[in-house]
């Protein structure tokens, strides 16, 4: 069963509005977790790092403001899209490692789709 | 630069046929190579985790190789099935703490029958 769980699955918001995408993860801690975005055929790309109790670090051109990123658990991160536009429509996955990372596994979350109209 | 180059960029192939997915990386210092399945509109799954010491390692009928000499990693899969159908991915983490994971753009596998 997935280890990283998201929620939720697909969205879609009008622009203008605020969207929260939880990402959890089941079965251990995660130190740290990690948000992407993936467009349509393309790689994912790294928004930003977030580490429990600690302000995330965000990318180069990934503006801090517009995703906000929570880290509250060690089991919980939320990303909040603010003042959403259609140029956010994309799909976002997480992706969490624990306390021990002894084997070294990343997991990744199932992905949510943000569809802004 | 660090960059992880992978080819081709998508493949087709009939059901039960092999191939060979091909990935070069840049990235230095080298920690490990990962091999990553995803389904369209999925998010990745872990197929394979490499260090600088293993040269092959199995899963199922995915097999990856590593030559850190080099800096390439292959994934072979055996006897395709559709539901290998999917876009694989390559992904090198560096050796320096703090730093995720470096990406490369996939390959895209189509099985048909």
């Amino acid at each position: 069963g997935a280890v990283v769980s998201q929620h939720p699955s697909w969205v879609i918001c009008k622009s203008g509005t605020s969207v929260k995408i939880e990402c959890r993860s089941l079965d251990f801690q995660a130190t740290t977790m990690f948000w992407y975005r993936q467009f349509p055929k393309q790689s994912l790309m790294l928004m930003a790092t977030s580490n429990e109790g600690s302000k995330a670090t965000y990318e180069q051109g990934v503006e801090k403001d517009k995703f906000l990123i929570n880290h509250a658990s060690l089991t919980l991160s939320t990303l909040t899209v603010t003042s959403a536009h259609p140029e956010d429509s994309s799909f976002y996955i997480c992706s969490a490692r624990g306390r021990n990372y002894a084997g070294n596994t990343i997991y990744f979350g199932e992905g949510s789709w943000l569809t802004v109209v | 630069k660090n960059q992880v180059e992978q080819s081709p960029q998508s493949l087709i192939i009939l059901e039960g046929k092999n191939c060979t997915l091909q990935c070069n990386y840049t990235v230095s210092p080298f920690s490990n190579l990962r091999w990553y399945k995803q389904d369209t509109g999925r998010g990745p799954v872990s197929l394979t985790i490499m260090t600088f010491s293993e040269n092959t390692k199995s899963n199922g009928r995915y097999t990856a190789t590593l030559d850190a000499d080099t800096k390439q990693s292959s994934l072979h899969i055996t006897a395709s099935q559709l539901s290998d159908s999917a876009s694989y991915i390559c992904v090198v983490k560096k050796n320096q703490a703090g730093t995720a994971l470096i990406f490369g753009k996939g390959t895209t596998l189509s099985v048909s029958s």
